[in-house]
């Protein structure tokens, strides 16, 4: 089975600016959730996505947004871009609720 | 609420020596699931393990075993004749079943593995 993929792997963005990105899940998976990663917080939750509902939610402002499609892709939109939203976006993907999740390569968004 | 201690930040080893990694863990579940991953440099998170709180047994896949022990909540990882391709940042993770699917990063242990 192909692994999680996400799109895209690099992004540079300004602040103020909006920004989309795609995660497909492995095929079957049906839950997709979302991690932000920092140098200075490290990994956080950010929400995830079971059905086309938003099942899970991190404590992140409104600005971070989300939805999945009924082939289980999923997309994360962040508006108003800040300077602190620099980051690795990471998604995820399992079976069942309980299952593990599995990651793709993250994108990495750059705000200048 | 769920915490994931990793106290070590950084550890540095000769290849071929043993290295253990701790992860101390927090939850007042009853029921719950423990995770190591590796993140090398490229960034993605690969998945190494899995345990469930009712099954306490010890693991062992190749050079890599997992100490889980509910009496001190510790989920403890070793790596033996380590080489290095394990170099990479290692997490702990943590999900409370009430939780549902959001999981609990450790801060992650940095391991160099010096040839």
């Amino acid at each position: 089975k192909a692994g999680v993929t996400q799109t895209p792997r690099y992004l540079i963005k300004t602040r103020g600016q909006q920004v989309t990105l795609s995660c497909s899940p492995i095929s079957g998976h049906r839950s997709v959730s979302w991690y932000q990663q920092t140098p200075g917080q490290g990994l956080q939750f950010l929400f995830e996505y079971f059905s086309e509902t938003q099942r899970n939610k991190g404590n992140f402002p409104g600005r971070f947004s989300g939805r999945q499609f009924s082939n289980s892709r999923s997309e994360m939109n962040v508006s108003t871009l800040e300077l602190g939203d620099s980051a690795l976006y990471l998604c995820a993907s399992s079976g069942t609720e309980g299952d593990t999740q599995y990651f793709g390569p993250g994108t990495r968004l750059t705000v200048l | 609420a769920q915490k994931v201690t990793q106290a070590q930040t950084e550890i540095s080893v000769v290849e071929k020596e043993d290295v253990t990694l701790d992860c101390v863990y927090e939850t007042r579940d009853t029921t719950y699931y423990l995770f190591w991953y590796k993140q090398p440099p490229s960034g993605e998170l690969v998945f190494l393990i899995r345990r469930n709180s009712f099954d306490e047994q010890n693991e062992i896949s190749g050079r890599y075993s997992w100490n889980f022990q509910k009496s001190t909540s510790s989920f403890n990882f070793t790596i033996t004749a380590s080489q290095v391709v394990d170099s990479a940042v290692y997490f702990c993770a943590l999900k409370a079943y009430s939780s549902a699917s959001k999981i609990i990063f450790g801060s992650g242990t940095r391991l160099s593995i010096r040839p």
